[in-house]
């Protein structure tokens, strides 16, 4: 079965440096979230999109911009980039909205260091 | 702001052994609960999902209940096995549909 996909898997950055992170949901699914996981920590919410439109927002900094295109995908788009920016970064996918009913399926995630 | 706990933060048992994980949140007004395995360095794989007007739900080895009055959660795992070792997270799902997690139970079975 067709999981989320994540690009790329590895991003290796400088301070102040900008990073864009691509996530493609599983087919048909028109929601999607962004998470962050910072080492030993759990993951956080940022920012999710329900058919190309921002749903709701969560500890996103605003150095940090998404969004999804027709096709579904979304890109999350990182500027001025920081130490503490260093994390695993989630994408999840569900269908029909979301909600209480779908469960949310994770891609590999990104892991990003900002050195 | 929803606060979500899991006790113990990590765990060691033998081989074959039962255990139960636990996971508590502060805001009892959820859309569902759901409980997620995370290997190291590697994605969330979804275990179960509770709806908040049921009680439990099973999946082979395990089973989580879910009392939503009391904010409590346990996930129950029957039979240990080595594979089974991993990290294991409660989420909850409040309003605007994004999950709270807990910071997870570090869970290792032994041979």
């Amino acid at each position: 079965a067709a999981g989320v996909i994540q690009s790329p898997r590895h991003l290796i950055k400088e301070k102040r440096e900008t990073a864009t992170l691509k996530c493609y949901p599983i087919p048909r699914h028109d929601t999607v979230y962004w998470y962050q996981q910072g080492p030993g920590q759990d993951p956080q919410f940022l920012i999710s999109f329900y058919e190309k439109m921002q749903s709701d927002k969560g500890s996103i900094p605003d150095r940090f911009s998404a969004q999804q295109f027709s096709d579904y995908h979304s890109e999350l788009n990182m500027s001025s980039l920081e130490l503490g920016d260093s994390a695993l970064y989630f994408c999840a996918s569900s269908p029909n909205r979301g909600g209480a009913w779908e469960t949310q399926y994770f891609g590999p995630g990104t892991r990003l260091l900002v050195l | 702001k929803q606060e979500v706990t899991q006790i113990p933060a990590a765990l060691s048992v033998p081989e074959g052994e039962n255990l139960v994980l636990n996971c508590s949140f502060t805001d009892s007004a959820i859309y569902n609960l759901q409980w997620f395995r995370q290997d190291p360095g590697k994605g969330l794989t979804s275990l179960l999902l509770i709806q908040s007007s049921q009680r439990e739900q099973t999946s082979g080895r395990l089973n989580a209940s879910l009392d939503k009055s009391s904010g409590r959660s346990t996930l129950y795992i029957a039979a240990s096995q080595p594979g089974d070792s991993a990290t294991y997270l409660c989420a909850v799902m409040d309003s605007g549909y994004a999950l709270n997690f807990g910071k997870g139970t570090s869970l290792l079975v032994t041979p």
